[in-house]
């Protein structure tokens, strides 16, 4: 299953709404989760199961859709939020990643 | 806490091999299957290899991309995975993470990555 993530990058202001989305080749359910990754470190887990929200992640961050079409949503951009976003389907084997958005500061 | 740390990785030939260790802490290891998955500049993140756990008998899934030449065990005992790695080749190049997989169809959480580069 091919995840199809767009834009690649973006540039944005404090405060702004982002909108990311993924688009999977076939359907996926829900099973769908969005990462946050700055440079040198690890991805963090923000949504699982497409919609929720890993616990102690603000509540800024959202996520929608199921089937084919999600998206990831930053209702107010902060600073600490400037990075890379990706999304990952675990529907089925083998697992795979969007090719990450990079939201940079306006 | 939650905590996979890896290790291992460096600077190797092609056609060499090289293990990857992954450390657990702060859960039971063979309660969990564990995935690893690798990162380059130009590829992005790449899932490579599973190891499910003890009540999925361990079983394992790897890649396409380095099925027969990668090979993912396990000491429970130790909280301890590794991910034996053959014939590489410079394509193999990237940042190595652990990680452990939520059985609702995400993985939770990632160690800090080994960096493995494969060049002459």
């Amino acid at each position: 299953i091919q995840l199809t993530q767009s834009p690649s990058s973006l540039s944005a202001s404090v405060g702004d709404r982002v909108t990311i989305t993924c688009r999977a080749s076939q359907g996926i359910s829900s099973s769908l989760a969005w990462y946050q990754q700055k440079p040198g470190k690890a991805p963090k887990l923000l949504i699982y199961s497409a919609s929720t929200l890993q616990t102690g992640v603000p509540s800024r961050f959202g996520g929608s859709g199921s089937g084919t079409d999600f998206t990831l949503t930053i209702s107010s951009l902060q600073p600490e939020d400037f990075a890379t976003y990706f999304c990952l389907q675990c529907y089925t084997y083998p697992l795979t990643f969007g090719g990450g958005t990079k939201v940079e500061i306006k | 806490e939650v905590q996979l740390v890896e290790s291992g990785g460096g600077l190797v030939q092609p056609g060499g091999s090289l293990r990857l260790s992954c450390t657990a802490s702060g859960f039971t290891l063979s309660d969990h299957h564990i995935d690893w998955v690798r990162q380059t500049p130009g590829k992005g993140l790449e899932w490579v290899a599973r190891s499910r756990n003890k009540a999925r008998s361990y079983t394992t899934e790897y890649a396409a991309s380095v099925k027969g030449r990668f090979t993912i065990s396990r000491h429970d005992s130790e909280s301890s995975l590794y991910l034996q790695m053959n014939s590489l080749k410079t394509e193999d190049t990237a940042v190595y993470y652990c990680a452990r997989y939520n059985s609702n169809f995400y993985i939770e959480y990632w160690g800090q990555g080994t960096l493995v580069t494969v060049s002459s």
